[in-house]
């Protein structure tokens, strides 16, 4: 089964970009992933699947600003010109023969 | 517009029974698998189980496996989640959300398992 390793925190500051990294474990560096927001006191919200080839399908009415990109294991959420409403946890999520598995999560923090 | 809404969440004591429900609306229910999540306060996502579109295939989380049951009602547009034999460690905020990759969720009910 798969293991989603994120980093704990990562911060930057208002306008700027940021680009947060979600690593598939060693023999998984092909599988699909999905990003997920989840905003304080939110339920998360499906941000975009993301294949190892780097194309991406964002959801519903999510901003231009965010973009998928992707490199051998690593699997990056790229968002551009910060807001602060962009202040939240990310998620990235894989599945294996229909099990879930979701990394540990990303707090970004906007200064 | 597609909408998933839970309930049925609340305060147990160690060893109770809860039913979790999803109410699905705005898509065809029938056509997709769903999934129940869960967050702990504090803490990241945990996937818990999944179910096929007609019920065929079903999967659990280790963590549940053998007290809690998934299901479902295509003709009510309903997703279940049956929770036995509860611990404090279930303690969490119980998401359902359609298909892989989850999207989207439901908003969430909250069980708490206290004495």
């Amino acid at each position: 089964q798969p293991v989603l390793t994120q980093s704990s925190s990562a911060s930057a500051s208002l306008g700027s970009s940021v680009k947060l990294t979600c690593t598939l474990s060693s023999g998984h560096s092909s599988y699909i992933i999905a990003w997920h927001q989840q905003q304080p006191g939110k339920a998360p919200r499906y941000l975009m699947k993301l294949e190892g080839s780097g194309s991406y399908n964002k959801g519903s009415g999510v901003p231009d600003r965010f973009s998928g990109s992707s490199s051998g294991a690593d699997r990056y959420l790229t968002i551009s010109n910060l807001q602060s409403e962009d202040e939240a946890d990310y998620y990235c999520e894989t599945w294996d023969s229909n099990v879930g598995v979701f990394g540990g999560g990303t707090k970004l923090t906007v200064l | 517009e597609v909408q998933l809404v839970e309930s049925g969440g609340g305060l147990v004591k160690p060893g109770g029974s809860l039913r979790l429900s999803c109410a699905a609306s705005g898509f065809t229910f029938s056509s997709y698998s769903m999934n129940w999540v869960r967050q702990a306060p504090g803490k990241g996502l945990e996937w818990v189980s999944s179910i096929s579109s007609s019920s065929s295939y079903i999967y659990y989380a280790d963590s549940v496996k053998g007290r809690f049951t998934i299901s479902r009602d295509n003709a009510k547009n309903s997703l279940y989640l049956q929770m036995n034999s509860l611990r404090a460690e279930d303690t969490a905020v119980y998401y359902c959300a359609r298909d892989r990759p989850s999207d989207p969720w439901g908003q969430g009910t909250l069980v708490t398992v206290s004495s």
